[in-house]
């Protein structure tokens, strides 16, 4: 079975721009997170969507936001870039998150995002 | 929210020793504690995780206890080879209404000598 896929795996930006990031989940799967990892702040949950519904949402500004499609893909978005959103950003995908049972998570390999 | 730590951040041993990586978690509700492995340049690999209603599960050479009571969570790692270096983080969750999102460590550079 085919992992998760990221799209792209590379990225520059300058300030001000915007990004759209993708990811492809695990057939079957019916949930994606995104995570951001820094050096300084670590890995950082962003959100979560499951059924095309964000359910689950971290403490990230409104500027990244994110959907989910009906075949499960999702994207993320992050407008008017700063410098200090360069990072990798992880998708994580998992079979079901229907509530009071953690399924594991299975990450894909990033997208690593420089903004300049 | 749910405050993880993990200890140490960096450790060194030779092949062929055991590796041991600590993390306590604050939030009792949490229920769910994975171990991932992330090599240079690739996402996190889960290499095995635990829910709170188990003490301890292995999985060949590595296993991973669970102390509810404490709070505190380990990584073994038996017989270590090279290939076993790399970054490892633990990470804490709680399956609240669909609310399951991770709480990682600061990760621990694993270094195998050979």
């Amino acid at each position: 079975k085919a992992g998760v896929t990221q799209t792209p795996r590379y990225l520059i930006k300058t300030r001000g721009q915007q990004v759209t990031l993708s990811c492809s989940p695990i057939s079957g799967h019916r949930s994606v997170s995104w995570y951001q990892q820094t050096p300084g702040q670590g890995l950082q949950f962003l959100f979560e969507y499951f059924s095309e519904t964000q359910r689950n949402k971290g403490n990230f500004p409104g500027r990244f936001s994110g959907r989910q499609f009906s075949n499960s893909r999702s994207e993320m978005n992050v407008s008017t870039l700063e410098l200090g959103d360069s990072a990798l950003y992880l998708c994580a995908s998992s079979v079901d998150t229907s509530g009071g049972y953690t399924d594991t998570q299975y990450f894909g390999p990033g997208t690593r995002l420089t903004v300049l | 929210g749910e405050n993880v730590e993990q200890h140490p951040s960096t450790l060194s041993v030779q092949e062929g020793d055991s590796a041991v990586i600590k993390c306590t978690y604050s939030d009792s509700a949490s229920n769910y504690f994975p171990w991932y492995k992330q090599e240079l340049g690739k996402g996190p690999q889960l290499i095995i995780d635990i829910r709170s209603n188990v003490g301890e599960k292995k999985d060949q050479r590595i296993a991973v206890t669970l102390n509810k009571t404490a709070k505190h969570f380990s990584l073994h790692i038996t017989e270590t080879q090279p290939e076993d270096s790399a970054v490892y983080f633990c990470a804490a969750s709680r399956a609240a209404g669909g609310a399951n999102n991770l709480f990682f460590g600061t990760g621990t550079r694993l270094t195998v000598i050979p």
